[in-house]
């Protein structure tokens, strides 16, 4: 069974670091792409960044360009979203999404997600 | 503003069939058979309920049904039940970025 399991998120001041965490398990985590989508209480959702199987490949949103980084750690099946100069309007619910490719560009879709760590960002 | 366009809510009856939309352009939705659609219920995850237009995943509801025609992609909802009120999302594979772009959403009220 696929389960991602995100943490980290929390309450941060504007400006402020946090770095999300989502644990995988039940499925080859090298040999697929993986992404962060996010979703502003109310509002829909917003993809934030995805990066390859291997990890050779990352993409992000303008939103988030040169602020946020995604990592893949292989040995631990673990996914990362570090958040640097964090603003009001990063506040949203950040889900772990598994793709179904291994690639950014192949055609593809998030088969599986997780339950989303929260993200507040006070001014 | 999101890429796709979806009607931000429709409604049914128990029993009755629904059909919300997603209309894109001839770069996303137009152009490729690689539209997915999420369902989302409050306070939860979003759930794959269909990929690749029409295909379903194990475990989904044969009442769920996906299709497209030119650049809008159709997801319709057949014999309508209280649990399927919730909000769904479309997703189109891009000539320019995959998988990054969503509809702006629709809720579904069962009445």
């Amino acid at each position: 069974e696929v389960q991602l399991v995100e943490s980290g998120g929390g309450l941060q001041q504007s400006g402020g670091s946090l770095r999300l965490s989502c644990a995988a398990s039940g499925f080859t985590f090298s040999s697929y792409a993986m992404s962060w989508v996010r979703q502003a209480p109310g509002k829909g959702l917003e993809w934030v960044s995805s990066i390859s199987s291997i990890g050779g490949s990352t993409d992000y949103a303008d939103s988030v360009k040169g602020r946020f980084t995604i990592s893949k750690d292989k040995s631990k099946n673990t996914l990362y979203l570090q958040m640097k100069s964090l603003r009001p309007e990063d506040t949203a619910v950040y889900y772990c999404a598994k793709c179904s490719s291994a690639w950014l560009l192949d055609p593809s879709y998030f088969d599986y997600w997780g339950q989303g760590t929260l993200v507040t960002v006070s001014s | 503003q999101s890429a796709l366009t979806q009607p931000a809510s429709v409604s049914g009856s128990p029993g009755q069939s629904i059909t919300i939309s997603c209309t894109g352009t001839s770069s996303d939705v137009g152009g490729y058979n690689y539209v997915s659609w999420y369902q989302q219920h409050p306070g939860k995850a979003p759930k794959l309920i269909i990929y690749d237009v029409s295909d379903r995943p194990s475990g989904v509801s044969h009442r769920f049904s996906g299709s497209k025609s030119g650049n809008t992609a159709s997801l319709t909802i057949s014999g309508l039940q209280a649990e399927d009120e919730a909000d769904y999302y479309c997703s189109s594979y891009t000539s320019s970025s995959a998988l990054k772009v969503f509809g702006g959403g629709t809720k579904l009220t069962v009445l």
